[in-house]
């Protein structure tokens, strides 16, 4: 079946200790989006890449950083981590061609605690 | 500043009884979407309205569009366990990139 695939599902790091999430998909879709969400919050877009174009939001702090080697991998990595960046990290993907823009699908999520 | 305001943010019923969730928006969406949130998982699809009006039915849940494509209802029927979780609305507006999350509704379905 068709996914978008997280590794890992719980990432547990130190304050400060670098750290990279995973995502991978199998749908093709030439856009990738890395949510952060906070317990009973919405989904915050940090950032997304459009094909291999990076659009960051503006309010996303530098420490998060994101790299896309190919279609189907994008990595979040986290420079310096703090107590605040504890949270669920979320990878969607989802396709769009010209004016068709398309739904977002969403991998399982991980989990990231910070101590 | 677009914004999805979804009401109730918190509601806990018995199994059987239904229940309306609502989206609403001062600003016009091309397409809208209602996810479902379990604990520990991530936002799960479950259907996508385009057409002001539209009204798309899956299996006990009811999913209609405004008439003006500014807010959305999910209406269930015979809630169960199975349906707890935080109810999701999305939106895109026209030639937009960016989707728009509403805060949520917790449901909370007792046995």
């Amino acid at each position: 079946d068709a996914m978008v695939i997280q590794n890992p599902r719980y990432q547990v790091t130190q304050f400060g200790k670098p750290v990279t999430l995973s995502c991978s998909q199998t749908l093709n879709h030439n856009v990738m989006y890395w949510y952060q969400q906070k317990s009973s919050q919405a989904p915050k877009l940090l950032f997304h890449y459009y094909d291999k174009d990076f659009n960051n939001e503006a309010d996303t702090p530098d420490n998060f950083q994101s790299r896309r080697p190919n279609t189907s991998f994008c990595f979040l990595d986290i420079r310096s981590p703090g107590l605040g960046d504890a949270a669920m990290y979320l990878c969607a993907t989802s396709s769009h061609r010209g004016t068709v823009y398309n739904e977002q699908f969403f991998g399982p999520g991980t989990r990231l605690t910070v101590l | 500043t677009q914004l999805l305001e979804q009401s109730p943010q918190f509601l806990s019923i018995q199994e059987g009884e239904n229940l309306t969730v609502y989206c609403n928006s001062s600003s016009v969406f091309s397409s809208l979407q209602w996810y479902r949130q379990e604990p520990g998982e991530g936002p799960v699809l479950l259907v996508t309205v385009v057409t002001g009006g539209e009204v798309k039915k899956l299996k006990r849940l009811t999913f209609q569009f405004g008439d003006a494509r500014k807010d959305s209802s999910l209406h269930i029927t015979a809630a169960q366990p199975g349906d707890t979780g935080l109810y999701l609305c999305a939106a895109r507006n026209t030639g937009g990139f960016k989707t728009i999350f509403g805060a949520g509704t917790r449901l909370f379905v007792k046995a």
